[in-house]
């Protein structure tokens, strides 16, 4: 079946660093990636929507100048958390379509990050 | 009012019991809706796709009732291996996910 793949799934750096998080799709092309966040006890909350070749489309409330998205290729999206600080310590998932809407979604591993 | 609405529980069932989720959902333009696992610190992973006929899939029957907007899922004969927080997810047009906050499972031996 369709495989996402993410990149790192542990990170614990100091306040200040910026980090990046990758979200590859290995068996299928992906137009449309999804990039989820989720705090302790909490359900997913989706970021922003990753579109290969333009612009990522950020949900209200999530700051497009902390969380950089790049989706420079259709197996390839790319999540960069700006000068992170210790809120912004979660779980990071991302996730993509293989078909039309009515298909599930794939999730990657997810990437636990920490700030210190 | 929240999009999804599910119960977050916990629920604490013996092994061999049946249980029941259910999720409401607030958006009558919603396509798709889908029923999640998520174990302890990991990414969640899909159960099932819910249909409006309804379907099962061994021990797991999922409903859609698009009239009232809720999903259901029941759960027979559970197994220990059945702990898990289970999410109702659903979708529009846009493809993107709305998860319900999570209903926590443990299966008591």
């Amino acid at each position: 079946g369709a495989v996402v793949s993410q990149h790192p799934s542990w990170v614990i750096c100091k306040s200040g660093t910026s980090v990046k998080i990758e979200c590859r799709s290995l068996d299928f092309q992906a137009t449309t990636m999804f990039w989820y966040r989720q705090f302790p006890k909490q359900s997913l909350m989706l970021m922003a929507t990753s579109n290969e070749g333009s612009k990522a489309t950020y949900e209200q409330g999530v700051e497009k100048d902390k969380f950089l998205i790049n989706h420079a290729s259709l197996t390839l999206s790319t999540l960069t958390v700006t000068s992170a600080h210790p809120e912004d310590s979660s779980f990071y998932i991302c996730s993509a379509n293989v078909g039309d809407s009515n298909q599930p979604q794939h999730f990657g591993d997810g990437t636990r990050l920490s700030i210190l | 009012r929240k999009e999804v609405e599910q119960d977050p529980g916990p629920f604490n069932v013996p092994e061999g019991a049946t249980v029941a989720f259910n999720c409401t959902y607030s958006n009558s333009a919603s396509q798709s809706f889908f029923w999640y696992r998520q174990d302890c610190r990991k990414e969640p992973k899909l159960l099932m796709s819910v249909y409006s006929s309804g379907n099962e899939d061994g021990r797991f029957t999922a409903q859609l009732n698009r009239a009232s907007q809720y999903i259901s899922l029941l759960i027979r004969d559970s197994k220990l291996s059945d702990s898990a927080t289970y999410l109702c997810a659903l979708s529009g047009s846009a493809r993107q996910l709305t998860f319900g906050s999570g209903t926590q499972l443990t299966v008591l031996p």
